[in-house]
């Protein structure tokens, strides 16, 4: 069955980065994109970018443009997301999201992660 | 980038009855909206594709319609495990915005 298994919890000061994996299973790693969406405490979701496993390519979101990087380890089967510079409002729980049915731009999700809480405080 | 406005905010309801969530977007979608429930401290389920296509495993008695900007998410009969946050997903332009989310309380 398709899993996607994030890596735990972090705590970190503002200024520093903060990576987050996520390994994948269950089916052909290379044919399906893999995106992060986050969600800070109480609040909506927040596409952040995606990664094509195949071939490596990423789109990012403006917003997070100069400090978001995903990448991903075929051979591993997970796929990482970096973000750099953290502020107190990055406080978020970060998610990882298979890519399924797609428009023209994007993709709704079908697999989600369980979840990474990143705490940014001093 | 798309805005995406659901109605309402917040919403009581019993098991039994019908309910309807709506979805406004800022320009025309096509047919490339999605619709998720999340249940507190989980992750998102898909529950609806494409306006109107049910995901597998989800129950009969969600279903999804509209076209263009306005689209809505109907529960038929509201069961117990019903009650979640629900969010609306465009995903026909970067970045795929999602709605500020309805939650359904008892």
């Amino acid at each position: 069955q398709v899993q996607l298994v994030q890596s735990g919890a972090e705590v970190k000061k503002p200024g520093a980065s903060v990576k987050v994996s996520c390994k994948a299973s269950g089916y052909t790693f290379s044919s399906y994109a893999m995106y992060w969406v986050r969600q800070a405490p109480g609040q909506s979701l927040e596409w952040m970018g995606w990664i094509y496993t195949g071939n490596g390519n990423t789109v990012y979101s403006q917003k997070f443009q100069d400090r978001v990087t995903i990448s991903r380890d075929t051979s591993a089967t997970t796929v990482y997301m970096e973000l750099s510079n953290l502020r107190s409002e990055d406080t978020a729980v970060y998610y990882c999201a298979r890519g399924t049915y797609c428009g023209t731009s994007t993709c709704s999700f079908d697999f989600w992660g369980q979840g990474t809480l990143v705490t940014v405080s001093s | 980038e798309i805005q995406m406005t659901q109605s309402p905010s917040t919403m009581s309801a019993s098991v039994g009855e019908r309910v309807t969530i709506t979805c406004r977007a800022s320009q025309g979608l096509s047919s490339w909206l999605a619709w998720y429930q999340q249940k507190p401290g989980k992750a998102p389920k898909l529950l609806i594709y494409h306006v109107s296509s049910l995901e597998s495993g989800v129950p009969s008695r969600f279903s999804g319609s509209g076209s263009g900007t306005e689209f809505t998410l109907t529960i038929s009969s509201l069961q117990p495990d019903d009650f979640a946050t629900y969010f609306c997903q465009q995903y026909s332009s970067y970045p795929g915005t999602f709605g500020q989310g309805t939650k359904l309380e008892i």
